[in-house]
């Protein structure tokens, strides 16, 4: 079983959609981060979260400390939104990091 | 922001040769560097932690012998493939710590084919 637990694996959606993407974890972790990564397979960091609630234009990300789960949500969905959206989690101790195996997104126009 | 460049995006090498990628942290000063691998439809998987100044940690069966990391400075990383072989052809991507509070950034990793 998988520290990091995403889901969808692959997603397909109309422009301008709302879109969930959601993280489960099994560890103790100071920090989860949502990362994104293009077809050409550069990754830029989104959020790094400890709690609560971050928002950054059309991307919100959320995280429940208690229930080890977040989830990432795109508003008014782009094709330009096509991606993958990886969910990594730090541990407590050291640098380690458990990455999910990622989210397939594609925004049809 | 704080940006690492990784150098180079994509390389192809013969098998036997070696091959040396760079990431530098552009705007701040990165004590620590983490190495990933990401074969095809699979996960980031940490290779290596790399600290300047000292030796790097290498993960559970990452040959340290095989994938040379340096950290000399406070600004640049770089990961050494020696003997590349056809299946070390895969995605590496590295990043960088930018303080506790403040995350991390990944450079734009590089794509190696040994042929």
């Amino acid at each position: 079983k998988n520290e990091v637990e995403q889901s969808p694996q692959n997603l397909t959606a109309q422009e301008g959609e709302f879109i969930t993407i959601n993280c489960s974890y099994s560890v103790g972790i100071s920090a989860l981060h949502w990362l994104q990564q293009h077809p050409g397979g550069g990754i830029v960091s989104l959020f790094m979260l400890s709690s609560g609630k971050k928002k950054h234009g059309r991307l919100i990300a959320t995280i429940n400390i208690q229930e080890k789960h977040s989830s990432l949500h795109i508003t008014a969905s782009h094709p330009r939104d096509s991606a993958v959206y990886i969910c990594a989690v730090r541990l407590l101790t050291g640098n380690q990091f458990y990455f999910g195996t990622g989210t397939s997104l594609t925004v049809i126009p | 922001g704080a940006v690492v460049s990784q150098h180079p995006s994509r390389v192809i090498c013969k098998s036997g040769t070696s091959v040396k990628i760079e990431c530098r942290s552009l705007d701040f000063q990165a004590t620590t560097m983490f190495w990933y691998r990401q074969f095809p439809k699979q996960s980031l998987m940490l290779m290596a932690t790399s600290n300047e100044g000292s030796k790097a940690t290498y993960e559970q069966g990452v040959e340290k012998d095989k994938f040379l990391i340096n950290h000399a400075s406070l600004t640049l990383s770089t990961l050494t493939v020696t003997s590349a072989h056809p299946e070390d052809s895969s995605f590496y991507i590295c990043s960088a710590s930018i303080g506790t509070n403040y995350g991390y950034t990944f450079g734009s990793g590089t794509r190696l084919t040994v042929v």
